[in-house]
C-alpha cells in the first residue's frame, strides 16, 4: 500500500494556539495535498503544494515539504473551534490518476 | 451551484443483497473516485475512471462494481461478495490535464448492515 501516515492521530490545543501535524509517504511524488473532514462529512481541499516546493502559505495555514525525508507538515496558525476535524495528507503517488490519502490527525481546539 | 452529490446519506443492506450508491457531477470534470472509510483510518480506494466507459480498480476492488456511461455519473455497486461492507463511502472527482488539481467531494453514503 502507498498510504502515509499522519502523525499525531489526535491532538487537542486551546483555541489561539497553533497546530502542527505531519505527514510521511512512501514514494516519489509531483505534489502533496492537504484537506480537512468535518465528522460525517466529505473531505475539503485546503492547500496543494508541488514536489519543486518546499514552504507554502494560505491564511493561517502553512504547509512545508521535505521530498528527501517522504515528509510534509501542516502548521494552523491562531487556531479556533471552527478547526476541529480530521487533516489529511494526500500525494499523488508520481502517477497523477490516483491519490494515497494518510490515516488523518484528528484536530480538537477546545474553546 | 457546482459540485457532488451522493445518495443516499444512509443505506442497510440485507445478507445477500446487492446495493448500489448513487455519485452524480456537475463540475464537468473527467475523472471520478471512489473511497471506502473506515472508523478512525484514512481513504481506500475502490475504483476510479479517467473517461466514459473506462475505469480501473484501486486497492480494494474486490466485492464491488462500478458503471461510468455518462461523465456526470458514477455509481458504485456493493455486492453480496462484498463480506465487511459496513463502512463510510466518499466519491470525488477532479479535472484531468494538468497535475495539481484538487479533488472534490461528495458527502458521503454511510452503509451498514441489517
Amino acid at each position: 500500500s502507498q498510504q502515509g501516515e499522519e502523525d499525531p492521530q489526535a491532538l487537542s490545543i486551546q483555541e489561539g494556539e497553533n497546530a502542527t501535524m505531519n505527514c510521511s509517504y512512501k514514494t516519489s511524488i509531483n505534489n502533496l495535498q492537504w484537506y480537512r473532514q468535518n465528522s460525517g462529512r466529505g473531505l475539503v481541499h485546503l492547500i496543494l503544494i508541488r514536489s519543486n516546493e518546499r514552504e507554502k502559505h494560505s491564511g493561517r495555514l502553512r504547509v512545508t515539504l521535505d521530498t528527501s525525508k517522504k515528509s510534509s507538515s501542516l502548521l494552523i496558525t491562531a487556531s479556533r473551534a471552527a478547526d476541529t476535524a480530521s487533516y489529511f495528507c494526500a500525494t499523488d503517488g508520481n502517477t497523477g490518476n490516483q491519490f494515497y490519502f494518510g490515516t488523518g490527525t484528528s484536530l480538537t481546539v477546545i474553546p | 451551484d457546482g459540485g457532488i452529490t451522493q445518495s443516499p446519506k444512509y443505506l442497510f443492506r440485507k445478507e445477500g443483497q446487492n446495493v448500489t450508491l448513487s455519485c452524480e457531477q456537475n463540475l464537468n470534470h473527467d475523472a471520478m473516485y471512489w473511497y471506502r472509510q473506515d472508523p478512525g483510518q484514512g481513504l481506500r480506494l475502490i475504483y476510479y475512471s479517467q473517461i466514459v466507459n473506462d475505469f480501473q480498480k484501486g486497492d480494494i476492488a474486490e466485492g464491488y462494481s462500478v458503471s461510468r456511461e455518462k461523465k456526470e455519473s458514477f455509481p458504485l455497486t456493493v455486492t453480496s461478495a462484498q463480506k465487511n461492507p459496513t463502512a463510510f463511502y466518499l466519491c470525488a472527482s477532479t479535472q484531468t490535464g494538468r497535475q495539481g488539481q484538487p479533488q472534490h467531494f461528495g458527502d458521503g453514503t454511510r452503509l451498514s448492515i441489517l
